[in-house]
């Protein structure tokens, strides 16, 4: 099947400080990408969908000046978490396909 | 909208026993239905999945599972775990012009020797 990775896999950073995480799909082209979140334990959430060429569109609750998502080309889109804070520690996993989703190996965040 | 229900959290079994792991999906329409399982901190590795035609659906690892519309189900079955299937299992509803899914929340498998 198709391949998409995320980097960094883990991050660490201060409160208050912005992460950029990279999700690319490594041999197909994807207008559309989505980005999940998922809690210890729990499941997951669907974000945004990042599309290609125009802005994102974000689920309800999601605050989009706080998750801005780039899609810049068709291989590569990108969450960056400005001014996290503790409450912003999870475990993010973007997909990009058609019918079927391929998911990456996810980024876990930790804000201290 | 679509709504996933997964309504066993956490389900042990005995390594070589059978495994069922129910789900029960809220759609208008027939919708895209999917299982993945994910090992701690890792993603999602698609198990099988169910757009139309023969309702019994043969996936990786030796799973399958059955749609059926009038129990709005879609249970995944493996007739004889190994303990490399103690996982978490996540089924998920697409529709067909949305590739977006909901998931439901998931149940732990944990198999014991």
């Amino acid at each position: 099947g198709a391949v998409v990775s995320q980097h960094p896999s883990r991050v660490i950073c201060k409160s208050g400080t912005s992460v950029k995480i990279e999700c690319r799909s490594l041999d197909f082209q994807a207008t559309t990408m989505f980005w999940y979140r998922q809690f210890p334990k729990q499941s997951l959430m669907l974000m945004a969908t990042s599309n290609e060429g125009s802005k994102a569109t974000y689920e309800q609750g999601v605050e989009k000046d706080k998750f801005l998502i780039n899609h810049a080309s068709l291989t590569l889109s990108t969450l960056t978490v400005t001014s996290a804070h503790p409450e912003d520690s999870s475990f993010y996993i973007c997909s990009a396909g058609v019918n079927e989703q391929f998911f990456g190996p996810g980024t876990r965040l930790t804000v201290l | 909208a679509q709504s996933v229900t997964q309504p066993d959290i956490h389900i042990t079994v005995s390594e070589g026993a059978s495994l069922e792991l129910r789900c029960n999906y809220s759609y208008g329409a027939t919708p895209y239905l999917f299982w993945y399982v994910q090992s701690p901190g890792q993603g999602l590795q698609l198990l099988l999945k169910y757009f139309s035609g023969d309702t019994l659906v043969q996936g990786i690892k030796g799973f399958e599972a059955e749609f059926k519309r009038s129990q709005s189900s879609f249970n995944l079955r493996k007739p004889s775990v190994h303990w490399s299937d103690a996982a978490e299992y996540f089924c998920a509803v697409g529709v067909s012009n949305d590739y977006k899914l909901s998931f439901g929340a998931g149940t732990t498998v944990t198999v014991r020797a």
